[in-house]
């Protein structure tokens, strides 16, 4: 199972919004709704943001949200905050594996 | 408080086979699948595999590139849960994460949605010659 394919990087000025692809490759993102979206800070553990494509769980911002079209997933990041600048990384269930996409660096 | 604590990590030299463990507190670990995730110094994340619950077999799925060279298992007794890894090579330095699969229960039967709600701090595996 080949990687998730994400830009490397992304940026926007504070307040602003900013929107991270996520292309699986057919067997992945397009055949199940099991798309999740992790935020990394430098030296830190991932954190969960959005599970089920569009789900945020208790404590994530509104600020935050999913979508997704065909083979392709999508985070938005709306009205950035200094500290959301970090990795992004997308994750889907692929049957009896999983796959994370290469990551986002975001800036703000 | 819902944790995951890893340890096992440090300096291996090249080709041995250490264990990782991952212990659980504040939740029925029995009740949950857990995966194991690793990440190369300045890379993205690599997911290496996971163990379902008991009650779904407490059977194992691996990365195609590691099927082979790892076994993960679960002790429910203990709350831990390991990362054999065998014959380690220089790129399997790395930080290794414990995670915890979401699932929502409350409903008549549980509702996973196949992502990570709880992950540990990792600890770091440095492959040596």
């Amino acid at each position: 199972q080949s990687a998730l394919t994400q830009p490397p990087s992304a940026s926007g000025s504070p307040g602003q919004s900013v929107t991270i692809s996520c292309t699986g490759t057919g067997r992945d993102i397009d055949f199940y709704k099991y798309v999740s979206w992790y935020q990394q800070h430098p030296g830190k553990a991932p954190k969960l943001l959005i599970y089920e494509v569009t789900e945020r769980p208790s404590g994530v911002p509104d600020r935050f949200s999913g979508s997704k079209s065909g083979n392709t997933a999508s985070l938005t990041v709306s009205g950035l905050q200094a500290e959301d600048e970090a990795d992004y990384y997308c994750y889907a269930y692929a049957g009896n594996e999983r796959v994370f996409g290469t990551g986002t660096k975001v800036t703000v | 408080e819902v944790q995951l604590v890893e340890s096992g990590g440090g300096l291996v030299q090249l080709g041995r086979s250490p264990r990782l463990a991952c212990a659980a507190s504040g939740f029925n670990f029995g009740d949950y699948t857990l995966s194991w995730v690793r990440q190369p110094p300045g890379k993205g994340l690599e997911w290496v595999g996971f163990i379902r619950s008991k009650l779904y077999g407490g059977t194992t799925e691996y990365a195609a590139s590691l099927k082979g060279r790892v076994t993960i298992s679960r002790d429910d007794s203990k709350s831990i849960v390991y990362l054999q890894m065998n014959s380690l090579k220089s790129e399997d330095t790395a930080v290794y994460y414990c995670t915890r699969d979401f699932v929502q229960y409350g409903g008549s039967k549980p509702h996973f949605s196949y992502a990570m709600d709880v992950w540990g701090r990792g600890t770091t595996v440095t492959v040596s010659s």
